[in-house]
């Protein structure tokens, strides 16, 4: 148990649906993440918050959006998603974006069909 | 832009060897080095955190070693055990002097089995 929690674990979703990653951290941090893992590559980021600001955006098409409304949570929210957007996606937070040690959720394995 | 490199891909020994896995990266002006395990389907735990004034941490049957100035880490893991299988991840954190690269990049990871 890291402190990093989300939900669901497990989603498939159709091309033309309309879901939401939540992650939500226990752990006082301020600055939160998000990763995709797909099969065969590296973890890739995506996201990151800072004290509710996004400070990175890794070139992440815009079928996926984020939300942070606070330092505790994070969202990833997804519309007209395609298969090979299916992975793993992998949220983690640190003390702040300055070179802190990242802890990460377990994961929501997405399936697009 | 930095790229991290393990090796090997993938690693199969008998239970009770000592193994070592290896991590390079490209930009050696890096802050910080973690050391990550991954169970199938499952999220990352963090091994060890070395910073880039440090050679080594360890944490019971790991250590870790960091020299910086040739881009190199390795995982030491002394006597495997079967529940030590899982796939480890390298990931550096590059200077703070470097402002568009301040998360972590990953290498594709190491898959251990350790047999019984």
């Amino acid at each position: 148990e890291t402190g990093v929690t989300q939900t669901p674990r497990h989603l498939v979703m159709g091309m033309t649906n309309k879901k939401s990653l939540k992650c939500e951290q226990h752990l006082g941090h301020n600055a939160m993440y998000w990763y995709k893992q797909s099969a065969k590559k590296p973890l890739e980021l995506m996201f990151v918050y800072n004290f509710k600001e996004q400070t990175e955006n890794n070139s992440v098409p815009s079928r996926f959006s984020p939300e942070c409304p606070n330092s505790s949570h994070l969202f990833l929210h997804l519309h007209t998603l395609q298969p090979e957007d299916s992975a793993l996606y992998l949220c983690a937070s640190s003390q702040d974006q300055a070179h802190q040690e990242q802890y990460f959720g377990p994961g929501t394995r997405l399936t697009v069909t | 832009k930095q790229e991290v490199t393990q090796i090997p891909a993938a690693l199969s020994v008998p239970e009770g060897e000592n193994l070592v896995l290896n991590c390079s990266f490209t930009d050696s002006a890096i802050y910080n080095l973690q050391w990550f395990r991954q169970d199938p389907g499952k999220g990352l735990t963090s091994l060890l955190l070395i910073q880039s004034s440090q050679r080594e941490q360890t944490s019971g049957r790991l250590n870790a070693s960091l020299d910086k100035s040739s881009g190199r880490s390795t995982l030491y893991i002394a006597a495997s055990q079967p529940g030590d299988s899982a796939t480890y991840l390298c990931a550096v954190r590059l200077s703070w002097k470097d402002t568009g690269r301040r998360a972590l990049t990953f290498g594709s990871g190491t898959r251990l089995q350790v047999q019984p």
